[in-house]
């Protein structure tokens, strides 16, 4: 199956910081979502991106999908942007296939 | 108004219980699915129906048993409470199955079982 692989594992930011996280993934893809896991434990939608770039708000998204990677930028971040980012892809008939996400800290 | 809802939220049991998550979605999707988390925040499909028929079964332990009664609802039955059962399991739909293009998942906010 498609392998994801996301980059840093753990992030700390001081409130206002930018930021960039990264995932890599091993075969072609149809689909591509970033997920927000607040720390109430919520997955929530941020971007379908299979390729190409998205922007919402504070929030972008880019997937080059011949190079098999998707960054997601946070600018100017909040403390209400803390818990974990998930990438997620799938293709043909697989089941979307999570990476081990990146845990995200900001501090006041 | 929903998307995805899943009850309980929380539900503490003993082992050896049998105890049930139901979902709903009001989305219209064709696909539903169960994914669990494990205490490391790894997220891993168990389960997969379209318009009730189970398509993906990920080598599930006899003990998990869904059952859609239609294509809005999928829930989740468990035998025989384990400890390793304790996770945060999360209902999901889309509107079709697999990776076709512009196929959106969606999740519900998660069933926290402790098995104590």
């Amino acid at each position: 199956g498609i392998q994801v692989e996301q980059s840093p594992p753990d992030l700390i930011l001081q409130e206002g910081a930018n930021s960039t996280l990264r995932c890599n993934f091993s075969d072609s893809v149809n689909n591509l979502q970033w997920f927000h896991q607040n720390p109430w434990g919520q997955l929530i939608n941020l971007f379908y991106i299979p390729s190409g770039t998205k922007q919402n708000g504070r929030l972008s998204a880019t997937t080059v999908a011949t190079e098999r990677y998707s960054l997601l930028y946070i600018s100017s971040s909040q403390t209400t942007d803390s818990g974990v980012y998930f990438c997620a892809v799938n293709s043909g008939y697989s089941t979307l296939t999570f990476g081990k996400g990146t845990m995200l800290l900001v501090s006041p | 108004d929903t998307a995805v809802s899943q009850t309980p939220k929380y539900l503490v049991t003993q082992m050896g219980n049998d105890k049930s998550i139901k979902c709903e979605q009001n989305l219209g999707h064709d696909t539903m699915y169960w994914y669990k988390q494990d205490s490391k925040k790894f997220l891993k499909i168990m389960f997969s129906y379209n318009n009730k028929e189970l398509i993906i079964n990920e080598t599930v332990p006899n003990r998990f048993s869904p059952k859609s009664p239609d294509k809005a609802h999928l829930n989740l039955h468990i035998n025989s409470l384990e400890l390793g059962d304790s996770a945060v399991y999360f209902c999901a739909s889309s509107p079709m199955t697999g990776g076709t293009s512009g196929n959106t998942i969606y999740f519900g906010e998660g069933s926290w079982l402790t098995v104590v």
